[in-house]
């Protein structure tokens, strides 16, 4: 089975424009999360989605949003960036399962605001 | 609200040393714990998880961790390090909840684990 992917892996962007960042889970997987690493804060949770609607959402404010599409694959937007939205954006895909909620993680997209 | 501490925020170990890296987790009800690793330039992997059952988990490469739900604890441990365990280690907490499986991790702040060959 092919692993997390995400799209794209790098993006430098200025601070006021709006970023999209697309994730396609593994195949089955009905549930996608997004995560933001910095070396500062650590792992933070962004949201996630299973089945098309919003089941969590982390502490992070309106400007970051996110959807998934009817085949699980899910983008985040990020509008008005500031510098601080730099950092390492992680997508997690898991089967949400009865017996398992493991998440699996892509390589992230590595996102620079100047 | 939901946390993870890891006590080690950097370690660093001789080849076949012992590791131990310390996870706590606060909350109350049922949780799934997990532990991730980085190695550097790649992407989160699990390691091994606990949902039920036998508190002392074995992972990959040699890692095992034992919950302790009386002091909400969730050590990594591995009997003799290698330099390729040279890595970023991250515990993880999932705490679940009434409504079903949730695909929600509470992070600690990770263990960069340095291993001199």
């Amino acid at each position: 089975k092919a692993g997390v992917t995400q799209t794209p892996r790098y993006l430098i962007k200025t601070r006021g424009q709006q970023v999209t960042l697309s994730c396609s889970p593994i195949s089955g997987h009905r549930s996608v999360s997004w995560y933001q690493q910095t070396p500062g804060q650590g792992l933070q949770f962004l949201f996630e989605y299973f089945s098309e609607t919003q089941r969590n959402k982390g502490n992070f404010p309106g400007r970051f949003s996110g959807r998934q599409f009817s085949n699980s694959r899910s983008e985040m937007n990020v509008s008005t960036l500031e510098l601080g939205d730099s950092a390492l954006y992680l997508c997690a895909s898991g089967p949400d399962s009865a017996l398992s909620n493991e998440q699996f993680f892509g390589p992230g997209t590595r996102l620079t605001v100047l | 609200a939901q946390s993870v501490s890891q006590h080690n925020h950097h370690v660093i170990l001789s080849e076949a040393a012992s590791l131990e890296l310390g996870c706590n987790y606060s909350y109350g009800g049922t949780v799934n714990l997990f532990w991730y690793v980085q190695y550097p330039g790649q992407h989160l992997q699990l390691l091994l998880k606990y949902f039920s059952g036998d508190p002392l988990v074995k992972g990959i490469k040699g890692f095992e961790a034992e919950f302790i739900k009386s002091k909400f604890s969730f050590n990594l441990r591995k009997p003799s390090v290698q330099w390729s365990d040279t890595a970023e280690y991250f515990c993880a907490v999932n705490a679940a909840q009434g409504s079903g499986n949730t695909g929600k991790l509470i992070f600690g702040q990770g263990t960069t684990l340095q291993v001199k060959p």
